[in-house]
């Protein structure tokens, strides 16, 4: 089945941008989707499709996906955007959907 | 607006049945996919399986393949996942998630039940 690599942590000053990464292959010929998910909180839907944003999503939430590697950029961090963040992919594998493991984004 | 609305917390002895309800509101529930993804203490995301609630038509993890139903009741705007043979390691919390109301992802989430398999 397909998988998608993203690493634990990323930790980003107030005001600097945040770049994380989901890794998997060819996952530039795919649609990616991402979520932030805050403690105790269901996931939130902030980008789809690699660069789209759901309605209500500030425009400080981007996204890139080429080759080997999708990109959620968060510009202008705040200490709200401190969560967990999910990339997700459909594959037409036996597991269609698959989640990435998640990166815990700290706003120092 | 568009919410889904999740059962309560439920706690099993291992070896039992859970049975956690979705229910849709503020639009047609049969026009859109029904997913189920799960999330242990601390851990990512799992996806278990889908549900078109106008067919009924399911598909499902290799992971849960055997132990997971997924069903709706269409009359009441309601979809159910049923996991089978529980183990401690099925603790978690269970989501209902749409798919495809206003994009091609998860768009909107239930709040959640959480499961707790324990003797």
């Amino acid at each position: 089945s397909y998988v998608l690599t993203q690493p634990p942590s990323v930790s980003v000053a107030p005001g600097q941008t945040a770049r994380i990464t989901c890794g998997g292959n060819n996952i530039g010929s795919k649609s990616v989707h991402w979520y932030q998910q805050k403690p105790g909180q269901a996931p939130v839907l902030v980008v789809y499709d690699d660069s789209d944003r759901p309605s209500g999503i500030p425009e400080r939430f981007s996204g890139s996906n080429s080759g080997n590697t999708a990109t959620l950029t968060i510009s202008r961090v705040e200490a709200g955007d401190e969560a967990d963040y999910y990339c997700q992919v459909w594959d037409s594998s036996s597991d269609p959907w698959v989640f990435g493991g998640g990166t815990k984004l700290t706003v120092l | 607006q568009v919410q889904l609305v999740q059962s309560g917390a439920e706690v099993k002895k291992p070896g039992a049945s859970v049975k956690v309800s979705c229910k849709a509101s503020g639009y047609t529930f049969t026009s859109y996919d029904i997913n189920w993804v799960r999330q242990a203490t601390g851990q990512g995301l799992e996806w278990m399986g889908w549900m078109n609630p106008n067919s009924g038509n399911t598909g499902y993890a290799q992971k849960f393949q055997g132990r997971v139903t997924m069903t709706r009741n269409t009359s009441i705007s309601t979809a159910y996942m049923e996991l089978s043979s529980l183990r401690s390691e099925d603790t978690a919390v269970y989501y209902c998630a749409i798919h495809g109301a206003t994009t091609n992802a998860f768009d909107i989430w239930g709040q959640g039940t959480m499961v707790t398999v324990s003797s």
